[in-house]
């Protein structure tokens, strides 16, 4: 099984509103990422977590914060966002040296009006 | 730092045809190459991967050939079909990286029936 699974798949907000992204992976990886993907473009790292703890913050606004309440579970918590943080929202898992191979999930839509 | 380039930015070609999607990267300690499809509205999905102590992967349609002298690496998907038409996204990583992948920019292919 190499599922990573993201919920919701869509979410539209307002710029003053608080939700949650969730993700979660039962392959026993011990390194779990956000991703931010705008449209024909790459995947952008945001944080990855190692054995629970976060690891790489790549200098992500504190609007969004993450959450890793246990080595399956994998949170992104969204306050006072943007209308330019429409993107979408990917989850990814791996073992947690460098260089493996990187599962992601299926995202996340976000719309923030 | 490691910058990975792609070409082409798009590709079309007949059903049944090859494609051949190439990618340089200039950190000569990058050691792990792997290659994702994306489809729309999906995550991207792994496909193929090489490690640096290797020169050719092969997975049924699908092979990844690396030319570490050079420092560059192409996909090559024989027989095409239409469920091939997506984004496919090369990427680098390595000891110098830690958990961070640096992908290329994208490929959309498209497969014409």
């Amino acid at each position: 099984d190499t599922e990573v699974t993201q919920t919701p798949k869509h979410l539209v907000m307002g710029m003053t509103n608080k939700k949650s992204l969730k993700c979660e992976q039962h392959m026993g990886h011990r390194a779990m990422y956000w991703y931010k993907q705008k449209a024909k473009k790459p995947p952008e790292l945001m944080f990855v977590y190692s054995y629970e703890k976060l690891s790489i913050n790549e200098s992500v606004p504190s609007r969004f914060s993450p959450e890793c309440p246990n080595s399956s579970l994998l949170n992104l918590h969204l306050h006072a966002l943007q209308p330019e943080d429409s993107a979408l929202y990917l989850c990814a898992s791996s073992q947690p040296q460098a260089a493996r191979k990187l599962f992601f999930g299926s995202g996340t839509q976000l719309s923030v009006l | 730092g490691e910058n990975v380039e792609q070409h082409p930015s798009t590709l079309s070609v007949q059903e049944g045809d090859s494609a051949v999607i190439k990618c340089t990267y200039s950190d000569s300690a990058s050691n792990y190459f792997p290659w994702y499809k994306q489809e729309l509205g999906k995550g991207p999905q792994l496909i193929i991967d090489i490690r640096s102590n290797v020169g050719e992967k092969k997975d049924q349609r699908i092979a990844v050939t690396l030319n570490k002298t050079a420092k560059h690496f192409s996909l090559h998907i024989t027989e095409t079909q239409p469920e091939d038409s997506a984004v496919y996204f090369c990427a680098a990583a390595g000891l110098n990286y830690g958990q961070n992948f640096v992908f290329g920019p994208g490929t959309r292919l498209s497969v014409l029936p």
